[in-house]
């Protein structure tokens, strides 16, 4: 079985700060981690993803994420926070050994303030 | 490259009655997911095609079905409409069903009366 969860629903900081949203996952094989963002009434839009090799992992707009093996996190962050980086923000692990279905967290909600 | 087109992006239905949705996938992609999204639930996986075969089945009751055509465009349908049913139903397609990104389309969001 494969499952990720998102702890914090809401994630408020202002604008220029750094920002981290976490996310910690359990899987059986390897895990396959990525990060999504939605916007009001739309798609989600692929950020970044873990598959291998190195721990740190740049992705769009200026995220990143970190893989921790040991504690089965992969938190995402921000080194200074844009207003427009307000959306919902999805975390998902699929298990690289067993399965094709990609399983999502349910969601946090980043609000950015000026 | 063209996105992921879903279609029709909104509808309305009744309860009884049953909908079909569709899904054309980026060009070259030949796997294919479909996911509802509920604010009380969050994103569920329906299923996941790839080359015309169902490979993956989320826990969802025998009223969702879909397929994928030789094309690699897909279709979800859902019968005897429930009031529990109103959604979002998002498709993603995917170059590699393994370590592959999903690309998702804008959605088809039914509402059921």
């Amino acid at each position: 079985a494969q499952s990720v969860a998102q702890p914090e629903d809401q994630v408020n900081v202002a604008e220029g700060n750094p920002l981290t949203v976490k996310c910690t996952y359990s899987v059986s094989g390897n895990p396959y981690l990525f990060w999504y963002v939605q916007y009001p009434n739309r798609g989600l839009q692929f950020l970044l993803k873990y598959i291998t090799g190195d721990n740190l992992v740049k992705g769009s707009y200026g995220f990143e994420a970190e893989f921790n093996k040991s504690q089965t996190s992969f938190h995402l962050k921000k080194p200074s926070a844009l207003v427009s980086d307000s959306a919902l923000y999805f975390c998902a692990v699929r298990d690289g050994s067993s399965g094709y279905a990609l399983n999502f967290g349910k969601g946090t909600s980043l609000l950015v303030t000026p | 490259k063209a996105g992921v087109t879903q279609t029709p992006r909104y509808l309305i239905k009744t309860r009884g009655q049953q909908v079909t949705l569709s899904c054309s996938p980026i060009s070259g992609h030949r796997s294919v997911s479909w996911y509802q999204q509920t604010p009380g639930q969050g994103l569920q996986f329906l299923f996941e095609y790839f080359s015309e075969t169902q490979r993956n089945k989320g826990n969802f009751p025998g009223r969702f079905s879909g397929r994928q055509f030789s094309n690699s465009r897909s279709e979800m349908n859902v019968s005897t409409l429930e009031l529990g049913d109103s959604a979002l139903y998002l498709c993603a397609s995917s170059e590699d069903p393994v370590t592959g990104e999903l690309f998702f389309g804008e959605g088809s969001r039914l509402t059921v009366l």
